[in-house]
This record gives C-alpha cells, structure tokens and sequence, in this order.
C-alpha cells in the first residue's frame, strides 16, 4: 500500500516553455501533498504543500508563480514549472501524507535547455 | 524551524561490518522521526519510523534506530550490512502537530562486498 507514481520520469524543454508533473496517490486518498526539489548529491528541500480543494502554502524563496500547485481531487496533485529557465533544471519529488507517514513518488527529472 | 543534522556523509565500509549513522535534530517539542533510503536510480523508500512508544524501533531489512529525546537523538543501526544496503540514507523530522518534513543532507553508503 501506500504507492505515490508521478508522470512523467523524465522531461526534456526548451527554455521559456512551460512543463507539468503530476503527482498521484495510487491506492490511498491524500489531502496533503508535498512538492520537493532535490540538487545533485543534497537533500530534499520542501517547495510546498499542497492542500486538495484550497491554495497550496509555498517554502520561503520559493516563487508561487513560478512553481504553480493544482490539487484537484484527493489522488492528484500537479505541479507546473511555468516559463522553465535552465537554473529550473532539478530532480522533483512529490510525496503523499498516509496515516501521518510521508510516501514518496519516484520523481520527474527535468532538463531545460 | 527545524533543523536535522546528519553527519560523515560518506561511509564506505566492508560487508558483514556495523553500521551506525548519526541523526540529531533542533526541535525541543514532540516529534516524528523517520529514517529514509534511496537505492540508485530508485524513490525514496521508509525504512522505520517513530511516533511513540517503545524508542527502540525496528524497520525493515534489518535496520532498527533508537529515539534518545535527552540527546535528540535517532540515530539508525544495522549490526551485518550487505553490499545490496549501498544507499543514500536520510532521517527527517516533523513535529506532532504538522506533517512537514526536515530533512538531514543524507548519508551516502557504501558497501564494499
């Protein structure tokens, strides 16, 4: 139980584009979704929290629009890197809330050239 | 804020010896406390965790840590590692009353069969 997919592994942009990832809870519902971003050999920083039904709460320095949250239903939650700048490049790791225990999903590798 | 600190971060060692990795956080209150791997190429996975209870917690694959509040300490042991426990290892913190995660920087292990 407890699986987080996230679609899609890899993306490969132009600078200037716009690029989705979505993020869902396969077989458990999840208010809470978390957004986090993860640089070559560092941890996990926290980008935000993404709440179904209301406004996602960003991390301090993190800009809202540029990393723009949708969480529609309560196994999906979306993440949309608008105007993608090559510094956007990263590894982005959602995880979902299941009885008060983070799951993660497996993360979307994004390239803008 | 909370804060996690991990430290050696790179441990290299034989298989079939001991491993102890080190966790200690900020937070003075009630805490949650995790301890996370990543294979290679692979997601972030839980090992074990605490709410409470017993401070000898046991997860999987071997791996047990230990919650010592007057040290704010969890530190993770393996008493026989193997050359497959070759990992990245993170121990994340969250306050009781709020699901979001610190992170430490994470140990990388490695396991030399």
């Amino acid at each position: 139980g407890a699986v987080v997919s996230q679609h899609p592994s890899w993306v490969i942009c132009k600078s200037g584009t716009s690029v989705k990832i979505e993020c869902r809870s396969l077989d458990f519902q999840a208010t809470t979704m978390f957004w986090y971003r993860q640089f070559p050999k560092q941890s996990l920083m926290l980008m935000a929290t993404s709440n179904e039904g209301s406004k996602a709460t960003y991390e301090q320095g993190v800009e809202k629009d540029k990393f723009l949250i949708n969480h529609a239903s309560l196994t999906l939650s979306t993440l949309t890197v608008t105007s993608a700048h090559p510094e956007d490049s990263s590894f982005y790791i959602c995880s979902a809330i299941s009885k008060e225990t983070q799951y993660f999903g497996p993360g979307t590798r994004l390239l803008v050239l | 804020a909370q804060s996690v600190s991990q430290h050696n971060h790179h441990v290299i060692l034989s298989e079939a010896a001991s491993l102890e990795l080190g966790c200690n956080y900020s937070y003075g209150g009630t805490v949650n406390l995790f301890w996370y791997v990543q294979y290679p190429g692979q997601h972030l996975q839980l090992l074990l965790k605490y709410f409470s209870g017993d401070p000898l917690v046991k997860g999987i694959k071997g791996f047990e840590a230990e919650f010592i509040k007057s040290k704010f300490s969890f530190n993770l042991r393996k008493p026989s590692v193997q050359w497959s426990d070759t990992a990245e290892y993170f121990c994340a913190v969250n306050d009781g009353g709020n699901n979001r995660l610190a992170f430490g920087k994470g140990n990388q292990v490695v396991v030399i069969p």
